[in-house]
């Protein structure tokens, strides 16, 4: 049984530029959750999709969007990048009515804004 | 609004001593808590877990119990190891709609053979 997956494993891009991330959620999964951990920091929720939609959202601005997609698997897309994206980017993946809302997290993407 | 507040790392140990690392959390309604734990280099893994009032979560040795009354949920081993060496997250989580974990800063702990 695959667990979650994510894509790419590091990235580097420039100021001002644009990133895709992908995440494939644990099989029997149905909810996808982001998460920003910045260095020597606690992971912040950035926001959650359920059914293709987002169902609720962190304090983040909206260069930060996402999308889900009918297999459940998701994508975040961060636009105008600034050196302080610069973080480890982490998926989690849930099922709706599981127990106790647990939720699996990705080995996350290390992106690094230059 | 809710968050959760861990001790200031890092912890630095001898193999087989014991382990406790304090969690506190404030919040307004009666969330689900979790310790989480991340090695270098990798993602977070779910350690234990608790769901309500009293509840005690165990895993691989380590245990915590919800306290409603100190709002706390500290993290205790009885005897480490090196490979226990890692970052410890305390986090907590509502259910339902608001089904998203608000993490402590993280705790690393540093095990010396």
């Amino acid at each position: 049984d695959a667990g979650v997956t994510q894509s790419p494993t590091h990235l580097i891009k420039t100021r001002g530029q644009q990133v895709t991330l992908r995440c494939s959620p644990k099989s029997g999964h149905d909810t996808v959750s982001w998460y920003q951990q910045a260095l020597g920091q606690g992971p912040q929720f950035i926001f959650q999709y359920y059914e293709e939609e987002e169902r609720q959202r962190g304090n983040f601005p909206d260069r930060f969007s996402g999308h889900q997609f009918p297999n459940y698997s998701s994508e975040l897309n961060v636009n105008a990048l600034l050196l302080g994206d610069s973080a480890l980017y982490l998926c989690a993946s849930s099922h709706e009515f599981g127990l106790v809302y647990e939720q699996y997290f990705g080995p996350g993407t290390r992106l690094t804004v230059t | 609004g809710d968050s959760v507040t861990q001790m200031e790392g890092p912890v630095t140990l001898s193999e087989e001593a014991f382990l406790t690392i304090n969690c506190t959390y404030t919040a307004t309604g009666y969330p689900s808590l979790f310790w989480y734990v991340q090695y270098p280099g990798e993602g977070l893994q779910l350690l234990l877990k608790a769901t309500k009032a009293d509840d005690k979560g165990s895993n691989k040795g380590f245990e915590a119990t919800y306290r409603k009354e100190t709002t706390s949920f500290h993290l205790e081993k009885g005897s480490v190891q090196v490979s226990d060496s890692a970052v410890y997250f305390c986090a907590l989580l509502y259910g339902g709609a608001t089904n998203k974990l608000i993490f402590g800063t993280g705790t690393l702990l540093a095990v010396q053979p």
